[in-house]
C-alpha cells in the first residue's frame, strides 16, 4: 500500500534551516510527482507547489520561491523540503501529498501525516 | 491565481442536522474541484473528487454537487465522526493549485 512517512518535528531559531524528508513507499516514486502543502496553526491549507521526480523539474508557487527548495533522492524514494533562512512566519505543518492516479488529476489521496516546523528564538 | 471563497468558515449543528458548506470559485473550473476532510492532528483526507464522486471508502451521506463557479458539500445526516474541518480545493488550474479557507464544523 501507498504510504508517505515524513520526519519528526523541528524546532529551530530564525535564519536557521531546516529540511523536511518524505519518504514514499508502495509505489514506483519516478511515477508520481510530490506536492508540498503548509498549513500555519488554526488556518487554512496553502499548496507551496511540487516537484517532478522523473524530469527533476520543481514548480513553486508564487509566495515560495527563494527560500524553498524542493529536492529528492530516488535511492532512499525519499522527497525533500528544505526552508533558508527561516522566519516566525514559516512556523506552520507542512504536509507531502500525492495524487491519486495521474489520469485522473490532482486529488490528493496520500498524504504524508505532517511535520511541525516551529521557529522561535 | 484562482480565488477559492468557502462559507461558512465555521458552523454548529447537532447529531442528525443536515449540513451544506458551499465553495466558490473566482473563475469557472468545470468540475475540477475536490473536498478534504481533516480532523484535529491529522492530514487531510480526500472525501469528494471531481466535484461528485465519492472517494473509496466515504460514506453514502456525504455528496458533492456544482460547475463552473459554485460548488456544494452536503452531509445529509450529521453523525459525531464527521465534526471536523472541511476544505475545497480547485484543480482546473495549476498555476497555482488553490485550497479554500476552510470550514469548521462543532457540535452544538
Amino acid at each position: 500500500q501507498v504510504e508517505l512517512v515524513q520526519s519528526e518535528s523541528e524546532l529551530k531559531k530564525p535564519g536557521a534551516s531546516v529540511k523536511v524528508s518524505c519518504k514514499a513507499s508502495g509505489y514506483t516514486f519516478t511515477s508520481y510527482v510530490v506536492h508540498w502543502v503548509r498549513q500555519a496553526p488554526g488556518q487554512g491549507l496553502e499548496w507551496m507547489g511540487w516537484i517532478n521526480t522523473y524530469t527533476r523539474n520543481p514548480t513553486y508557487a508564487q509566495g515560495f520561491r527563494g527560500r524553498f527548495v524542493f529536492s529528492f533522492d530516488t535511492s532512499v524514494s525519499t522527497a525533500y523540503l528544505q526552508i533558508n533562512s527561516l522566519k516566525a512566519e514559516d512556523t506552520a505543518f507542512y504536509y507531502c501529498a500525492r495524487q491519486a492516479v495521474a489520469e485522473r488529476g490532482f486529488d490528493y489521496e496520500y498524504w504524508g501525516q505532517g511535520t511541525l516546523v516551529t521557529v522561535s528564538s | 491565481d484562482i480565488q477559492m471563497t468557502q462559507s461558512p468558515s465555521s458552523l454548529s449543528a447537532s447529531v442528525g442536522d443536515r449540513v451544506t458548506i458551499t465553495c466558490r470559485a473566482s473563475q469557472s473550473i468545470g468540475n475540477h474541484l475536490n473536498w478534504y476532510q481533516q480532523k484535529p492532528g491529522k492530514a487531510p483526507e480526500l472525501l469528494i473528487y471531481t466535484t461528485s464522486t465519492l472517494q473509496s471508502g466515504v460514506p453514502a451521506r456525504f455528496s458533492g454537487s456544482g460547475s463552473g463557479t459554485d460548488f456544494t458539500l452536503t452531509i445529509s445526516s450529521l453523525q459525531r465522526e464527521d465534526f471536523a474541518s472541511y476544505h475545497c480545493q480547485q484543480t482546473y488550474s495549476t498555476s497555482p493549485l488553490t485550497f479554500g479557507g476552510g470550514t469548521k464544523v462543532e457540535i452544538k
